[in-house]
């Protein structure tokens, strides 16, 4: 069954306590993203991978780093969470978005910053 | 700068009417157009693509137009029902643009 897993689904955490968000597809996709959804502000891209080794900057990467070193995993690291990145993030995966193929969506992961 | 606007306000209806949500953007050539179900508290789930060069797209009881004059897609769902009570969001696809960036949803409501 195609998948995209995020790791932990549930997290609250202290500020300053560096975390990892997993993500990992098993479609081979080339493509995978973060997002983070806030109420009345959508889905926010903090980060995309084209492919293995290749990141770039979404919309709100600061505070945030990614690594894509395989191509089915890529990991959301919070090296010093604050309060402010409390939210619902998502990973995403698709083949190409630029050819239109479709994207496929984690379950989310809720994390609360204390 | 790039702006994907759809109405923040919640859409409530009927059971059995149609519904129809609408995504207007500026500052987008966009080689497609991407809709979005979304439920909450869930990643969101792909509904139906339309390119360019389409006018209109349907799949069973969904129908989105595309009008690239206009600037706008419309996604209609006919006979609704309850269960189709979700978010909906757009994202339309710049060519050659290599991330994908979505509006903010219209709640759609569907009243037994």
């Amino acid at each position: 069954e195609a998948q995209v897993t995020q790791n932990p689904r549930y997290l609250i955490t202290v500020t300053g306590k560096k975390l990892t968000v997993t993500c990992s597809q098993n479609m081979n996709h080339e493509y995978m993203s973060w997002y983070r959804q806030d109420p009345g502000l959508g889905l926010r891209q903090i980060y995309y991978s084209m492919n293995v080794e290749v990141t770039d900057k979404g919309d709100v990467p600061e505070g945030y780093k990614v690594s894509r070193k395989e191509k089915r995993n890529f990991p959301l690291i919070l090296e010093s969470p604050s309060p402010n990145q409390t939210s619902l993030y998502f990973c995403a995966s698709s083949l190409s978005p630029g050819a239109g193929n479709t994207i496929y969506f984690g379950e989310g992961s809720w994390l609360t910053v204390v | 700068s790039q702006k994907i606007e759809q109405n923040s306000e919640a859409l409530n209806i009927q059971e059995g009417k149609t519904a129809t949500l609408t995504c207007n953007y500026t500052n987008y050539s966009p080689a497609y157009l991407q809709w979005y179900r979304q439920d909450p508290g869930r990643g969101p789930v792909f509904l139906l693509l339309i390119r360019e060069n389409e006018k209109e797209k349907r799949k069973e009881r969904l129908k989105v137009t595309f009008d690239t004059t206009l600037k706008q897609s419309l996604f209609h769902i006919t006979a609704s029902q309850p269960a189709d009570s979700a978010t909906y969001l757009c994202a339309p696809m710049d060519t050659g643009r290599r991330a994908l960036t979505f509006g903010s949803g219209t709640r759609l409501q569907v009243q037994p």
